[in-house]
């Protein structure tokens, strides 16, 4: 049974640029968590994913946008990058509700140059 | 002020010693998380707790909920547990959504 699954593992991009980051969760979760982690931080929570529509949202700007398809896989998109955009993106999936524990991906190390 | 904290920030061990992490927050929690997060980035799942102890090989995790406060013990600590450790709590009122603390690095040598 695979676990949650991220890609790309690395990417570098330039400032202006867009950017795709991919996550897959684990076998049968339903909601999918994106958090921001930058060097030497707590990840931060970016939003959340259930039934296909965004549940919650972090204080992130609009150019962080996100979708989750019907087999419950999602997309974080990042328009326009800055430098301050370079972290760690880190995905998380669990079953809704607020009982159940959160499994996370091996993350999506970013940089804009 | 944020609303998990975690101390120390950084810890030195000598193999073999008794290793606590202590984290405090100040919102109501359904549950507190501790994670292990090495060089490269991926986060596992080391304790979901709610209330009491529990306990996995040489990790023990406790939590106070009157108290607000949770610790993680290693005991007989080893070079492998040199890892960033963090708590991570999940509110009352933010369903499945984690607030994370900054993290404690931890480093054993041998």
């Amino acid at each position: 049974d695979a676990g949650v699954t991220q890609s790309p593992t690395h990417l570098i991009k330039t400032r202006g640029q867009q950017v795709t980051l991919r996550c897959s969760p684990k076998s049968g979760h339903d909601t999918v968590s994106w958090y921001q982690q930058a060097l030497g931080q707590g990840p931060q929570f970016i939003f959340q994913y259930y039934e296909e529509e965004e549940r919650q949202r972090g204080n992130f700007p609009d150019r962080f946008s996100g979708h989750q398809f019907p087999n419950y896989s999602s997309e974080l998109n990042v328009n326009a990058l800055l430098l301050g955009d370079s972290a760690l993106y880190l995905c998380a999936s669990s079953f809704w509700g607020s009982g159940t524990e959160a499994f996370f991906g091996q993350g999506t190390r970013l940089t804009v140059v | 002020k944020n609303e998990v904290e975690q101390s120390p920030q950084n810890l030195t061990a000598q193999e073999g010693e008794f290793i606590t992490i202590n984290c405090s927050y100040s919102v109501g929690i359904s549950a507190l998380h501790w994670l292990q997060q090495h060089p490269g980035g991926g986060i596992v799942s080391l304790f979901m707790l709610s209330s009491g102890k529990k306990k996995h090989g040489r990790l023990i995790a406790t939590i106070n909920i009157q108290e607000k406060h949770s610790s993680l013990h290693i005991t007989a600590s080893h070079p492998r547990d040199s890892a960033v450790y963090i708590c991570a709590v999940r509110s009352e009122t933010s369903g499945s959504r984690l607030t994370f603390g900054e993290g404690t690095q931890l480093t054993v040598n041998p």
